[in-house]
């Protein structure tokens, strides 16, 4: 199975700032990489695909990047509505495999 | 508008099969490239992906979890369904399912489409 090793696995950051954070494939996934944000008692909502695309709906404050095989997901201005869970997947072979998440709280 | 809804049991004691529905509008799985698949997270834990069935009726599965595994589809293509047999309390979780769309150029939009979820408490 391919492991997808998410960081940090919380973060506490202020209005505005630009906030980072990343998933390490343990292997080459190409760009087979989704992230998905979970708020509290809500199933989760795609917000990058094809590790740089936005999904339809997302604000353009978020964006998706990647480095090989290090993926990174940035909010550049962080907003209050931005809390939750965030989460990236790899879809590039099965078992599809998450990480382990950040818990992405306010300052 | 896309719409998903898993339906299951609630509670069901170990070792029993847990049988999960997962009905949908707004979409058809008989779309090509369309995949419906079947994932649960267990009380503040991670993501699991579990099963998966495509437009053609095609069945892809968690090797983990394989052989206690069936995923189908009804004949209308409005409704997918997961069992899983000989439950315990591991198998306690939140249960969604979620469609992917065929992929395009600017890559494959997995999951873009979720259920509400599905809470199932595997007790004695």
């Amino acid at each position: 199975d391919i492991q997808m090793t998410q960081s940090p696995a919380s973060l506490s950051a202020s209005l505005e700032e630009i906030v980072t954070i990343t998933c390490q494939a343990s292997q080459d996934i190409g760009n087979w990489l989704a992230w998905y944000q979970q708020k509290p008692g809500k199933s989760p909502q795609l917000l990058i695909y094809g590790a740089t695309s936005l999904a339809d709906g997302v604000p353009s404050r978020f964006s998706g990047s990647r480095s090989g095989t290090q993926y990174s997901l940035k909010i550049s201005r962080l907003q209050v509505e931005d809390i939750g869970i965030y989460y990236c997947l790899q879809a590039y072979s099965a078992p599809l495999t998450f990480g382990s998440g950040t818990k992405l709280e306010i300052k | 508008q896309v719409t998903l809804k898993e339906s299951g049991p609630g509670m069901l004691q170990p070792s029993k099969t847990l049988s999960l529905t997962c009905s949908f509008s707004g979409f058809s799985l008989s779309t090509s490239g369309m995949v419906v698949s079947w994932i649960r997270q267990p009380s503040g834990k991670s993501l699991e992906w579990l099963a998966a069935i495509d437009w053609d009726g095609d069945k892809y599965y968690n090797p983990s979890l394989k052989s206690r595994l069936t995923v189908s589809k009804d004949t209308s293509n409005t409704q997918v369904f997961l069992k899983i047999t000989s439950v315990d309390t591991a198998d306690t979780a939140t249960y969604y399912c979620a469609r992917s769309p065929e992929a395009s150029n600017s890559g494959y939009p997995i999951f873009d489409y979720w259920g509400q979820g599905v809470m199932v408490t595997v007790s004695s």
